[in-house]
């Protein structure tokens, strides 16, 4: 059985920096492109960022680019997302995603659990 | 940036009714559209994809249908366990992912 497992959200003051990590397990994770996905309380999804199994594709929405990054490391089957100059509108349960593929950003297949950043005063 | 469009936000049903969720593109994304389920306090289980594939283990009741812009998503006999919020997905291939603004059944 496929299990992600987030960590690193919290509550974080604005213009700071945080780092989500997700780990994977029971899945060979090099066969898999990864995301990020989130969702602020009460609100719709918002695919955040992706990136292919040997990191040579990456992709962020309008809403984050220049200040999130994307990474991986297949060895530790985990993927991160580095996350600069963080705003209130930022505040969001934030769930690693697992792709169908790896090279391409495609349908996502499993969902970890998320973790919840909170980004105030 | 594509946008995709969902309507009706929301909508009332009954069990054993058939329901029908509507995603525009405001681009063509060809078939490289995703549908999936979320229920409250959940994560978003994913039913289809390419438009019309099922995911392993969803039930026939579900289906995907269109291409281009114009997609829709159909529940027939709708069970207890099918009230929740339906989100479709747009992919393209190069990591430029959207989703729309969702449709709760209830």
């Amino acid at each position: 059985e496929v299990q992600l497992v987030e960590s690193g959200g919290g509550l974080v003051q604005p213009g700071r920096s945080l780092t989500l990590s997700c780990e994977a397990s029971g899945v060979t994770f090099e066969d898999h492109a990864m995301h990020w996905v989130r969702q602020a309380p009460g609100k719709g999804l918002e695919w955040v960022s992706g990136i292919s199994w040997n990191s040579g594709r990456t992709g962020y929405a309008d809403s984050v680019k220049g200040r999130f990054t994307i990474s991986r490391d297949n060895a530790k089957n985990s993927v991160f997302l580095q996350m600069n100059s963080l705003r209130p509108e930022d505040t969001a349960f934030y769930y690693c995603g697992k792709d169908l593929v790896p090279a391409a950003a495609t349908a996502i297949q499993s969902w970890g659990q998320g973790t919840l950043v909170t980004v105030s005063s | 940036d594509i946008q995709l469009t969902q309507s009706p936000s929301a909508l009332s049903a009954s069990v054993g009714d058939t329901v029908s969720i509507a995603c525009r593109a405001s681009q063509n994304v060809d078939s490289w559209l995703a549908w999936y389920q979320q229920k409250p306090g959940k994560t978003p289980k994913l039913l289809i994809y390419k438009a019309s594939i099922l995911e392993s283990g969803v039930p026939s009741r579900f289906s995907g249908s269109g291409s281009k812009t114009d997609f829709t998503l159909t529940i027939k006999n709708l069970q207890p366990d099918d009230f929740a919020t339906y989100y479709c997905q747009q992919y393209d291939g190069y990591f430029q992912v959207s989703f729309g603004g969702g449709t709760k059944v209830e």
